[in-house]
């Protein structure tokens, strides 16, 4: 059985540009969430999706974006880059909305000059 | 604001040895997690602790919760290298599981 897969697995991206992140989750887990990982804040969560719906949403400002398609596949956006920006972006997904247990991908790194 | 915080932040010990990683939090819940993240990987689950008093082991590391102390550890017994990593405590900010907040991190390293 597949992981999650995430695409791309690097990335660079200029100040103010836009990027799209992808996630598949395991074939048959209906929720995915996202995580941004960096050195100095760690991992902090971003927003969770069950059926297509956003059910969370962290404190992170509204260029910070996502969906969930009918497949369960989810994207994150983020516009207008700033350098802060730069972080490894880790998507999870679970079974159901109340699973137990969160599968991580292997997850995008962003870096942002 | 839930804040978790993990004890100690980096940790060397010998093969062999025994040592033990503590994962405080703020606010009540009865959901904890540990995860470990090897250098340039994922996060890969390790326990999933859903009850005061909960005890779960696999191979040499076992975690225990304390919902009343708010408190969970990570206990190492007779390390290794292969268990040099960095180690995770998330507690779950709702009801789902997957919301979590997580802990610094404790970066193990085992020497021989």
């Amino acid at each position: 059985k597949a992981g999650v897969t995430q695409t791309p697995r690097y990335l660079i991206k200029t100040r103010g540009q836009q990027v799209t992140l992808s996630c598949s989750p395991i074939s048959g887990h209906r929720s995915v969430s996202w995580y941004q990982q960096t050195p100095g804040q760690g991992l902090q969560f971003l927003f969770e999706y069950f059926s297509e719906t956003q059910r969370n949403k962290g404190n992170f400002p509204g260029r910070f974006s996502g969906r969930q398609f009918s497949n369960s596949r989810s994207e994150m956006n983020v516009s207008t880059l700033e350098l802060g920006d730069s972080a490894l972006y880790l998507c999870a997904s679970s079974l159901s909305q109340y699973n137990e247990k969160l599968f991580f991908g292997s997850g995008t790194q962003l870096s942002v000059l | 604001e839930l804040k978790v915080e993990q004890n100690p932040l980096f940790l060397s010990m010998q093969e062999g040895k025994n040592y033990t990683i503590y994962c405080n939090y703020s606010t009540t819940s009865d959901r904890l997690y540990w995860y470990r993240q090897d250098p340039g990987k994922s996060l890969e689950s390790l326990f999933v602790l859903l009850s005061n008093g909960a005890v779960k082991q696999e191979g040499r590391l076992m975690a225990s919760l304390d919902t009343k102390a708010r408190l969970s550890t990570l206990h190492i017994t007779a390390a290794v290298h292969d268990l040099s990593a960095t180690y995770f405590c998330a507690v779950d900010m709702g009801s789902s599981g997957s919301r979590l907040t997580f802990g610094e991190g404790t970066q193990l390293t085992v020497n021989p």
